[in-house]
């Protein structure tokens, strides 16, 4: 049964940061793994997706990389901003037409 | 053009009262699905469809009735409302890659239900 954690639960930096938020999951058959970001009182907003044969992708100031072997992806924020600050879920998609999602870190960036 | 979208944003009611909330996806694609998200945030899978199928019922209580009329609409109808009910529902949709697709989850922008 494929579990999603998060780390840390919540995070505040200051402006300008460069930071990384960590996942993990424990069954390493996945098929994507996708990063949303959520602001309070809205939808999931997706940011990245990842497949299983791929290591990284970016976008922009994020960059998010997988690797399966270690059951472990990062989302990598450069020089953050106050706009920043939402709380970033990663889902993991292992077949079976579910996705599993962790429980999210907050993140607050000062300005 | 809202790729899916989910009305009532908002929905309060009494215990004991029967509600729907319907979702609908202009993407194309063929499987969707409602999420729950709780007080505490955390989001957990109830029901998936692909092409208009059950696929996944993920052990919720038969009080909650999904329907899917064609593959861009999924409503959820939920009878005899609990307190335990109040949280925000999430509708979304996917492609996924052995249909064509990419996988990638798109969501609605949630309906907030609260049980008084």
């Amino acid at each position: 049964k494929q579990e999603v954690t998060q780390i840390p639960a919540a995070l505040s930096v200051p402006e300008g940061e460069n930071l990384v938020l960590n996942c993990s999951f424990t069954d390493s058959a996945i098929y994507n793994l996708q990063w949303f970001r959520q602001d309070p009182g809205k939808g999931l907003t997706s940011l990245l997706l990842i497949q299983s044969s791929q290591r990284e992708q970016t976008s922009g100031r994020l960059n998010a990389s997988l690797d399966k072997s270690s059951g472990r992806s990062t989302l990598y924020i450069a020089a953050s901003q106050p706009g920043d600050s939402a709380t970033y879920l990663c889902a993991a998609y292992t077949g079976g037409f579910k996705t599993i999602f962790g429980a999210g870190t907050r993140l607050f960036v000062k300005a | 053009d809202t790729a899916v979208s989910q009305t009532p944003k908002y929905l309060v009611t009494q215990m004991g009262n029967d509600k729907s909330i319907k979702c609908e996806q202009n993407l194309g694609h063929d499987t969707m699905y409602w999420y729950k998200q709780d007080s505490k945030k955390f989001l957990k899978i109830m029901f998936s469809y692909n092409n208009k199928e059950l696929i996944i019922n993920e052990t919720v209580p038969n009080r909650f009735s999904p329907k899917s009329p064609d593959k861009a609409h999924l409503n959820l109808h939920i009878n005899s409302l609990e307190l335990g009910d109040s949280a925000v529902y999430f509708c979304a949709s996917s492609q996924l890659r052995l249909a064509g697709g990419t996988g990638e989850l798109f969501f609605g922008e949630g309906s907030r239900l609260t049980v008084l």
